[in-house]
């Protein structure tokens, strides 16, 4: 099966820095990578995803980029606001199932 | 245009107890997925329905749990003999239709307590 991997675990920035965070994937049949935010008693909130005939995809401050080959993927936050703040979940799918990465737990300083 | 729905919110249950969790999908969503979240862990994929037929369970322990999702009324999700470590929270997600990728939204999810 799919095995999703995320790092880091934890990410503290200043407010207006950016935030990057990383996954890898083991299946190369996967060819969808949504992110999800999730606050705290929330449920996951689709906020970016990218399609692997798509090596980069961007809206507003957030961007997705897909490097197939190496199998891994990125989100990328930049002028980061306080309200950015959460638990962000990577995951990759290639039919019925999604394999979630254990999470980032960002918090952005003000 | 309601979002994906689940209810109760909150579920306490004493050991051997059962458990029921609903899950309404977005209008016009006929495929449902059950996830299971520890705390401080990703979400692991428990069952994926359509309209009357159970899907995928790969994801979903052999005893104890089983999920529903008639042709009127919500997805279900029952624990039986509910032990300490179902204590988790359980979310629900719908897509509209299948294809190779497909957006999933998830509801607020249920959190179980098993005293």
């Amino acid at each position: 099966g799919e095995n999703v991997e995320q790092h880091p675990s934890t990410l503290s920035v200043q407010e207006g820095d950016s935030a990057v965070i990383k996954c890898t994937y083991s299946d190369s049949a996967s060819n969808y990578f949504p992110w999800y935010k999730q606050e705290l008693g929330k449920g996951p909130q689709l906020i970016i995803d990218i399609r692997s005939n798509v090596g980069e995809k961007k809206d507003q401050r957030i961007a997705v980029t897909l490097n197939k080959t190496a199998k891994h993927f990125s989100l990328h936050i930049t002028e980061t606001q306080p309200e950015d703040s959460a638990v962000y979940f990577c995951a990759a799918s290639g039919g019925n199932q999604f394999y979630f990465g254990t999470g980032t737990s960002l918090t952005v300083i003000p | 245009n309601a979002g994906v729905m689940q209810n109760p919110r909150h579920l306490v249950r004493r050991r051997g107890q059962e458990a029921r969790l609903r899950c309404s999908p977005m209008k016009g969503h006929s495929h449902v997925y059950w996830y299971r979240q520890l705390p401080e862990e990703g979400l692991k994929f428990m069952v994926y329905l359509q309209k009357e037929n159970i899907i995928d369970e790969s994801g979903m322990p052999k005893e104890r749990f089983s999920a529903e999702f008639p042709k009127e009324g919500p997805s279900i999700l029952r624990i039986q003999q509910v032990v300490r470590g179902d204590s988790a929270a359980y979310f629900c997600a719908s897509s509209p239709k299948v294809r190779a990728s497909n957006e999933q939204f998830f509801g607020p999810g249920t959190r179980l307590t098993v005293l």
